[in-house]
């Protein structure tokens, strides 16, 4: 089955300065790649997402970069500011009758004003 | 504007004694989604409906049931909570034309 794995697990960075978090998965099938910004007691929100027909995708400070052939998907936050900090997870999925998501392991962002 | 909406947010019960989650959603959306998320853990899937149809995930403890009686609304049965089922309950709806998933605010379940 499919496998998402998530690094780095702790990132630490100082506001204005840009974080990238970044994803492989495994089954080369999966054409759907959210991610999730979930802070403290809340559920996660989707942020943004990119399909496998699509290399990149920009929403104002947040980017997502996917690399088909090497199975890898980024998320680029740039100038961060403190109300980023938040724990972040990257998600990969089938598009099919279930929508079901293998999530990664989550990273911890601190952004340090 | 709450798409996804859950209660209680919190829900304090006592060891074995049941307890039921509930969730709703205003997005008409056909896949509901259970799952489960531990203290800095991912959310782990517990089942998911598509309309009527029940999808249990195969390491889904035979304690965690799941009634839905129409498209709105969704629950959550533990029948014999025990202290390791102490988690953030988190629901989630799928409409599937675009895939994506919406979370609701979850529910934190304490067991004493």
């Amino acid at each position: 089955g499919e496998n998402v794995e998530q690094h780095p697990s702790t990132l630490s960075v100082q506001e204005g300065d840009s974080a990238v978090i970044k994803c492989t998965y495994s089954d080369s099938a999966s054409n759907y790649f959210p991610w999730y910004k979930q802070e403290l007691g809340k559920g996660p929100q989707l942020i943004i997402d990119i399909r496998s027909n699509v290399g990149e995708k920009k929403d104002q400070r947040i980017a997502v970069t996917l690399n088909k052939t090497a199975k890898h998907f980024s998320l680029h936050i740039t100038e961060t500011q403190p109300e980023d900090s938040a724990v972040y997870f990257c998600a990969a999925s089938i598009s099919s009758n279930t929508g079901k998501l293998i999530f990664g392991q989550g990273t911890t962002l601190q952004v340090k004003p | 504007d709450a798409m996804v909406i859950q209660n209680p947010r919190y829900q304090v019960t006592q060891f074995g004694k049941p307890v039921t989650l509930s969730c709703s959603q205003t997005l008409n959306h056909n896949v509901m989604y259970w799952y489960q998320q531990k203290s800095s853990q991912a959310p782990k899937l517990l089942f998911h409906y598509y309309d009527k149809d029940f999808n249990n995930e195969a390491d889904t403890p035979d304690n965690f049931q799941s009634r839905r009686p129409n498209t709105s609304f969704c629950f959550l049965d533990i029948r014999s909570p025990g202290l390791g089922d102490a988690a953030m309950y988190l629901c989630a709806t799928n409409g599937l034309a675009s895939n994506e998933q919406f979370f609701g605010p979850g529910t934190r379940l304490t067991v004493l």
